[in-house]
């Protein structure tokens, strides 16, 4: 079974830039998750889909980051324009019947 | 969502075990004990998970006490591919996100 794809692995921006991460979770899997992982810290909660709609986006800076989930598959994650606080590891997940979660190796993002 | 108290760091020798703890006081009854992992570089993957039983599976024992306030991750011959960083999580039935503390980084000397 194929796992949780992302891309780019590593991604490099000058502050103010934009940026796009892709991803696309385990086939069937309605649930997805974008999850924020600064040096040092546990992955935090940035939003999550139910097939295309959103369950939870209370953690998301909404002023400059945006995420969707077209036709509840693949999903992409946003960030415009950037700041140097958000260099951090962005991950993906899904999940089947909303327990265990499957995550993808993650986008590095360094912002410059 | 209810918090979960677990050691920054435990360190462990190769081929022994290793009881990883995590208290959890304000658990309630819908809670879940779950467990990921997260090895260097790869995203966190899941370990075990229970309600008041303890588990066993592949990877690991989850020992749950009788009061279901604490709960201990049990690796019974530890590898140095073990080496990782532990979480322990609580989640009802009804919310589906996982909500991530800082973890116990285990170390395995060889």
């Amino acid at each position: 079974e194929a796992g949780v794809a992302q891309s780019p692995r590593y991604k490099i921006i000058e502050k103010r830039q934009s940026v796009a991460f892709w991803c696309n979770p385990i086939s069937g899997h309605a649930t997805l998750y974008w999850y924020q992982q600064i040096l040092g810290q546990g992955p935090k909660l940035l939003i999550q889909f139910q097939n295309n709609g959103v369950v939870d986006d209370s953690q998301l800076p909404k002023d400059r980051f945006s995420a969707e989930r077209l036709k509840g598959v693949d999903s992409t994650l946003k960030i415009q324009p950037a700041k140097l606080e958000d260099s951090a590891v962005y991950l993906c997940a899904s999940s089947l019947e909303g327990y265990e979660a499957f995550f993808g190796q993650g986008t590095r993002l360094t912002v410059v | 969502d209810a918090k979960t108290t677990q050691p920054n760091s435990m360190e462990s020798n190769e081929e022994e075990p290793v009881h990883l703890p995590c208290n959890h006081s304000t658990i309630s009854g819908t809670d879940y004990i779950h467990w990921y992992r997260q090895l260097p570089s790869q995203g966190p993957e899941y370990v075990i998970h229970g309600l008041t039983s303890n588990v066993n599976n592949r990877m690991a024992s989850l020992a749950i006490a009788e009061d279901r306030k604490s709960s201990t991750l049990i690796l019974h011959r530890a590898t140095l591919r073990d080496a990782a960083v532990y979480y322990c999580i609580l989640r009802d039935t009804g919310r589906r996100a996982l909500t991530f503390g800082s973890g116990t980084r285990l170390q395995v000397q060889p």
